[in-house]
């Protein structure tokens, strides 16, 4: 099983709009989730980490995590072109090896 | 702007062969890790280093890979028989605390014929 997986895309969406990123995740005993952001070709980089149950927002980011349902989300509102990319979801137990989703590409058509 | 820094870019190997990728983890950093991603694939979690010791390794990491801090500042990961199957971008990664909050290196393509 995999500990953590991400919606299915590729996801498209028009400059300005709102691209909604899901992942859920298979250990109950994950702590912390991270989203992090890889240009194609480029290594990853953390762009949000959340810790508790809610949301979390940073500038045009939202990240939200609901541990009951072991659910995690990013919300990036007004996309732009920059925006597109491959979102990855990570997740990290006691052990904190984090553990990464396959990722959603993300096209923001201009 | 503190970076983790990689060499080589990009390195071709024969099979067999031993290679080993370098890293400069961001100088105030206590943990290391060296990742993989394999082309067209999910971001595999090799090792982590901490206090001059494996804290964590996958089942990936095995007895064909291994880790060493020889000095201060490099961190580097050695395969000594690559095969095919090692073909892959390897990132090395560092962080202040052990929070799952890492800075990646730009990432060593690694390439075994």
């Amino acid at each position: 099983q995999k500990e953590v997986e991400q919606n299915s895309g590729p996801l498209s969406v028009p400059e300005g709009a709102i691209a909604s990123l899901n992942c859920t995740y298979s250990d109950r005993g994950s702590q912390s989730f991270f989203w992090y952001r890889q240009y194609s070709g480029k290594s990853p980089e953390l762009i949000m980490s959340i810790y508790s149950n809610g949301d979390k927002e940073d500038g045009r980011f939202t990240a939200q995590l609901n541990k009951a349902s072991q659910y995690v989300s990013l919300l990036i509102r007004d996309s732009q072109p920059s925006d597109s990319a491959t979102y990855l979801c990570a997740g990290v137990r006691n052990d904190y090896k984090l553990s990464f989703g396959a990722g959603t590409t993300v096209t923001v058509r201009a | 702007e503190p970076e983790v820094t990689q060499t080589p870019s990009h390195q071709v190997t024969q099979m067999g062969q031993e290679v080993i990728l370098r890293c400069v983890p961001i100088s105030n950093h206590l943990y290391f890790y060296w990742y993989r991603q394999i082309l067209g694939q999910k971001v595999e979690f090799l090792v982590s280093f901490y206090n001059n010791e494996i804290s964590e390794k996958s089942e990936i990491f095995d007895d064909q890979f291994s880790v060493e801090r020889p000095d201060g500042s490099n961190f580097t990961l050695k395969i000594r028989s690559t095969k095919l199957e090692d073909s892959a971008m390897y990132f090395c990664a560092s962080s202040l605390r052990n929070t799952g909050e890492l800075f990646f290196g730009e990432g060593s393509r690694l390439t075994v014929l």
